[in-house]
């Protein structure tokens, strides 16, 4: 158990569903994140929230919809995706800077199809 | 542009051996740098890090040499383990950006028995 729990683990979709994905924590974290990780390329930050306020969003197609509706919960709302969105996201949380001990999910594998 | 690069993609190691594993980076407004390590279908952990006002910073097994001079650090592991098989992340962050770690693409670890 990481700390940091996303469901669901793997996720099949069509270009036309909606899907969510859920992360949550409980380690007193004031900020989270969703990272993309695509194969061979870095992690790519897409959004992140700081006491449930968004406070970065790195250029991310609308398509990807992010919810934060307590400093213990983060979701991403999904609709009308693209194959080339096939990836890991990955939810991280850490103390508010951010900069010691990123704790990360263990990711939902999402497939497009 | 990569700000942080991995320029090995995969390393192979026979156990009992030192590993090397290698990060450069441009931008000279890091000033702190970790390294994560990710096992596959879980999310990356936090392994080590290094401040910029230091050289070198050890734990363990695990040593990350900083060499600001030339924009590049290394994680050694030693001796290598089986269990360190791994995808290695290097990550930097600047001082202000509270929420941005720079991320490379990742080093494959693999230790042969």
């Amino acid at each position: 158990e990481t700390g940091v729990t996303q469901t669901p683990r793997h996720l099949v979709m069509g270009m036309t569903n909606k899907k969510s994905l859920k992360c949550e924590q409980h380690l007193g974290h004031n900020a989270m994140y969703w990272y993309k990780q695509s194969a061979k390329k870095p992690l790519e930050l897409m959004f992140v929230y700081s006491l449930e306020e968004r406070v970065e969003n790195n250029s991310v197609p609308s398509r990807f919809s992010p919810e934060c509706p307590n400093s213990s919960h983060l979701f991403l709302h999904l609709h009308t995706l693209q194959p080339e969105d096939s990836a890991l996201y990955l939810c991280a949380s850490s103390p508010l800077g951010g900069d010691y001990g990123y704790t990360f999910g263990s990711g939902t594998r999402l497939t497009v199809v | 542009d990569q700000q942080v690069k991995q320029n090995s993609p995969s390393l192979s190691v026979q156990e009992g051996r030192i590993s090397i594993l290698n990060c450069d980076y441009t931008n000279s407004m890091f000033d702190y740098f970790l390294w994560y390590k990710k096992y596959p279908a879980e999310g990356p952990t936090f392994l080590i890090s290094i401040s910029s006002i230091k050289d070198k910073n050890e734990d363990g097994r695990f040593t990350v040499f900083l060499n600001k001079s030339a924009k590049h650090l290394s994680l050694h592991i030693v001796p290598s383990q089986p269990g360190d098989s791994a995808v290695y992340f290097c990550a930097a962050s600047a001082l202000g950006s509270n929420y941005q770690l720079i991320w490379g693409a990742g080093t494959k670890l693999i230790i042969k028995p």
